[in-house]
């Protein structure tokens, strides 16, 4: 079964680090740009971040640059999402998306929830 | 940054009406344009790419229409399962990539 499976996320405080991963099974993730997207409890989906499909390039949002770094290890079919300086306004589900040539997202991950709170 | 604009924020829909959703971009975006549908407590899935190409898993009484501004998912004839969240998203300017805030389709 092809599927993006998330790991990582939990209760955090303020300040710390914390790193997500993001696993492609039955599929290779390696020919594919892959993208984070957060969505915020009771609200939209906001994109946080993109990486190329061999990591050369990578894009972020304003919300999160300076913080945030993607990166991914093909031979493991893995992409990272390492946060830092964690506030309670990155609280949301992180999904990990993939897509084509085209900046749409034909397969999403179950997500991973991201708790930042004292 | 392109800003998505998703109207009405819920349509309240009996079983076998029709259900328009609309989207509007702040710029043309073409017709690089997607939705996308999500349930509670699941991701999104892709309905439509292009603006009006069904993913291959998207029933036919999806439909979608527009270009440049202004676009249109169309449910034919709603069923139980349609009742969700639906969002569209812009992926011709970026970065950033940028989603309407979504539109509710409910039960009447």
């Amino acid at each position: 079964q092809v599927q993006l499976v998330e790991s990582g996320g939990g209760v955090v405080q303020p300040g710390t680090s914390l790193r997500l991963s993001c696993v492609g099974s039955g599929l290779s993730l390696s020919s594919f740009a892959m993208h984070w997207v957060r969505q915020a409890p009771g609200k939209g989906l906001e994109w946080v971040a993109a990486i190329s499909f061999d990591g050369s390039d990578k894009s972020y949002a304003d919300s999160v640059r300076g913080r945030i770094t993607i990166s991914r290890d093909n031979g493991k079919s893995t992409i990272y999402l390492e946060m830092n300086s964690l506030t309670p306004e990155d609280t949301a589900i992180y999904f990990c998306a993939k897509s084509k040539m085209s900046l749409y997202y034909d397969l999403w991950g179950q997500g991973t929830l991201v708790t930042v709170s004292s | 940054e392109v800003l998505m604009t998703q109207s009405p924020a819920t349509l309240s829909v009996s079983p076998g009406e029709r259900a328009t959703l609309s989207c509007r971009a702040s710029q043309s975006v073409g017709i690089n344009l997607a939705w996308y549908q999500q349930k509670p407590g699941q991701a999104p899935r892709l309905l439509i790419s292009g603006a009006s190409n069904r993913a291959t898993a998207t029933p036919a009484r999806f439909s979608g229409s527009g270009s440049g501004t202004d676009f249109t998912l169309t449910i034919s004839s709603l069923q139980s399962e349609d009742f969700a969240i639906y969002y569209c998203q812009q992926y011709l300017h970026w970065p950033p990539l940028t989603f309407g805030q979504g539109t509710k389709v409910e039960i009447k």
